[in-house]
């Protein structure tokens, strides 16, 4: 299985400019995809193909990265931004990320 | 308009078998994959298995000869079934679709998800 390690939280303030990382253990190509989930809810779609926004999500959310490193960044992050992120590969048998929460000061 | 949703027990007991519906509309089943993936209270997503559109099925091999996936295309319906349920399996149950204009296969879509506890 591919492994996708996620640093587990971040503490930003709003305003600031957060990055999400997203390191795959072994190339995924750019079949790498981002998910913000709210406590209760289902994931939502935000980045596919690494760097594509998904359709009606802020352009304040914006991906990068090919191969085994992904980043997702937030920029200017806001306060409803509150959530915790995962990257998900589509290159092999889906696999997810642990998570990032990320929280506002 | 795209939907899924997850029916199901909130409750099941060791050992026995656990049966969820996803029940979609606004799309084809014979047109897109789903999926389903499950998350502990507190945890992460862990895939499970996918219907794909031609009807076959694939499965993570850590659910082993546990996990069954079937499809009934009239009624716009995908079903779970895992038997020999044990407390770890006790999580929210989701169903999505996979997205196929995307050049990758994201899950655009999700239902809400049914949380099942496994109950001695």
């Amino acid at each position: 299985d591919t492994v996708l390690t996620q640093s587990p939280a971040l503490a930003v303030s709003p305003g600031e400019r957060v990055t999400i990382s997203c390191r795959a253990s072994e190339s995924v190509s750019t079949g790498m995809h981002w998910y913000q989930q709210k406590p209760g809810q289902q994931p939502k779609l935000l980045i596919y193909g690494a760097s594509n926004l998904e359709s009606g999500v802020p352009a304040r959310f914006s991906g990068s990265g090919s191969g085994t490193d992904f980043t997702l960044t937030i920029d200017p992050v806001e306060a409803d931004d509150t959530a915790t992120y995962f990257c998900q590969q589509s290159w092999n048998d889906p696999t997810f990320g642990g998570g990032t929460k990320l929280e506002l000061k | 308009q795209v939907q899924l949703k997850e029916t199901g027990p909130d409750l099941v007991q060791l050992t026995q078998t656990l049966s969820i519906t996803c029940t979609v509309s606004g799309f084809s089943l014979t047109t897109y994959n789903v999926h389903w993936v499950r998350q502990p209270p507190g945890k992460g997503l862990e895939w499970m298995g996918a219907m794909w559109n031609g009807g076959g099925t694939d499965y993570n091999s850590a659910f082993k000869s546990r996990l069954s996936i079937s499809r009934d295309t009239s009624k716009s319906q995908v079903f779970l079934k895992m038997n020999s349920l044990q407390t770890d399996d006790t999580a929210k149950y989701f169903c999505a679709r996979q997205g196929i204009n995307y050049g990758s296969y994201p899950f655009d879509y999700w239902g809400q998800g049914v949380m099942v506890t496994v109950s001695s």
